[in-house]
């Protein structure tokens, strides 16, 4: 199974700063089709998952382009490029590549 | 729009059973795959099972197969997971969520809780 590890587990930042969580894979995220299958979910206290980033680095249509996504083969991440109030929670990476899909551990991100 | 409802949640106990139901809206069911997610409290989130839109294939994470299994009924766009000796640590937020087409998660529902416990 992959093993996803994000780091750092914590991040406090300040409003209108930059912010940025890794993802490491223990085995290439790449689907059989060619396609790498890495995506980010951000999950607000009390609420359900909601998705981010696609592909490694596509936005799904709503999500604000402060965020973006990066990476390739096992090393992936995510960038807010201003942190605003409503990016508190935690942030999650998945990849989708072979079965059992699975998670990283999530990241906190909290203002300072 | 899209919308994915859980139901079948509650408390149980240890060896027992219960079966999570998701009903979905807002898009032709029979055309995506579908999964269930879980939380367990105060913990991430964790994959459990998909199945193919047409049920013709399903996977599990290691630690439900053979007490798990996932179906659905796309008469009556639906989705299901039958948990058969259920344990403590089976205790979680279920999420149903959806297959998008880009070996991705494009929805989630809003989750339903259950408790495994004497």
């Amino acid at each position: 199974d992959a093993v996803m590890t994000q780091s750092p587990l914590s991040l406090p930042v300040t409003l209108g700063q930059a912010a940025s969580i890794s993802c490491r894979s223990s085995q290439s995220v790449v689907h059989s089709n060619g396609d790498t299958n890495l995506n980010w979910f951000h999950q607000r206290p009390g609420q359900s998952p909601r998705r981010l980033i696609y592909r490694v680095s596509q936005r799904y249509s709503g999500v604000p382009d402060r965020f973006s996504g990066s990476g390739s083969g096992t090393d992936f991440t995510l960038k807010i490029s201003r942190v605003e109030a409503e990016d508190v929670g935690v942030y999650y990476c998945m990849q989708g590549a072979g079965w059992p899909w699975t998670f990283g551990q999530g990241t906190k991100v909290e203002i300072k | 729009q899209v919308q994915l409802v859980e139901s079948g949640g509650g408390v149980v106990q240890p060896g027992r059973s219960l079966r999570l139901s998701c009903v979905v809206s807002g898009f032709t069911f029979s055309t995506y795959g579908m999964h269930w997610v879980r939380q367990a409290p105060g913990k991430g989130l964790e994959w459990v099972a998909v199945i193919w839109n047409d049920g013709s294939e399903r996977y599990y994470v290691e630690s439900v197969k053979g007490r798990f299994t996932i179906s659905r009924d796309n008469s009556k766009d639906t989705v299901y997971l039958q948990m058969n000796s259920l344990r403590a640590e089976d205790t979680a937020v279920y999420y149903c969520a959806r297959w998008g087409f880009y070996g991705d998660i494009d929805s989630w529902g809003q989750g339903t809780l259950v408790t495994v416990s004497s």
